[in-house]
């Protein structure tokens, strides 16, 4: 049973356009959500994150949206850029800062310069 | 700072052997977790500890053990592996402040013939 689902393989733009990835859970008692990037035979690396209390968080080119009554979140970067093409991971977890941390598939994003 | 070491990088294991996954973290986190990278399944959630002394299940346990004596390791167990093993392994580390995300190692490539 996939709790948190990115149903986007992958996913191409052009540089200087907007990259919108998806994110859906099931689980109505998760309550923090993350984004993570990850370069081929790297670890994943931290991007953003968004508690349930808030519907929106920026930082930079980076933004994540939570709509909680479509138990739906996505990341948007702008505007993208060639060093943003990695694999994209939502994770999430319930109950605040438990440390069970849920991930999806990944999106993989492609950056065309 | 070293961040999140784990090691071996690379490992090839027959049916049946047992090893031991090493994960070692200088940040003075509390919070450690190990995952399994496979294709289309994303990041899956093995075990996790809150603290010294603390540890509990994630999503895939099954042929696996932990245990985290001190802070700065949390090595994983593989009694008798088979090849449904065969995977990328990540390590992960956090403070358990809120809105602080995980820092991950490289990971250890894992395969099981």
């Amino acid at each position: 049973d996939q709790q948190v689902k990115q149903n986007s393989p992958s996913l191409s733009v052009q540089e200087g356009r907007i990259s919108i990835l998806n994110c859906d859970y099931t689980n109505s008692m998760f309550d923090y959500f993350l984004w993570y990037k990850k370069y081929p035979a790297e670890g994943p690396t931290f991007l953003i994150s968004i508690s349930s209390i808030k519907d929106k968080n920026e930082d930079g080119r980076f933004t994540v949206f939570l709509n909680k009554s479509a138990k739906h979140l996505s990341l948007h970067i702008v505007p993208s850029q060639p060093g943003d093409s990695a694999v994209y991971f939502c994770a999430a977890s319930a109950g605040g800062n438990t440390g069970k941390l849920i991930f999806g598939q990944g999106t993989t994003l492609q950056v065309k310069p | 700072n070293a961040g999140v070491t784990q090691t071996p990088k690379f490992q090839v294991l027959k049916t049946g052997q047992s090893m031991t996954l090493q994960c070692a973290q200088d940040m003075n986190h509390e919070y450690m977790s190990w995952y399994r990278q496979d294709p289309g399944m994303g990041l899956r959630l093995i075990h996790y500890s809150v603290g010294a002394g603390i540890t509990d299940q994630g999503e895939v346990p099954n042929g696996y053990n932990v245990s985290r004596s001190t802070t700065e390791d949390f090595p994983l167990r593989l009694l008798s592996a088979a090849p449904s093993q065969t995977s990328v392994y990540f390590c992960a580390s956090q403070s358990g402040a809120a809105n602080y995300g995980y820092t991950f190692g490289s990971g250890t490539r894992l395969t099981v013939v």
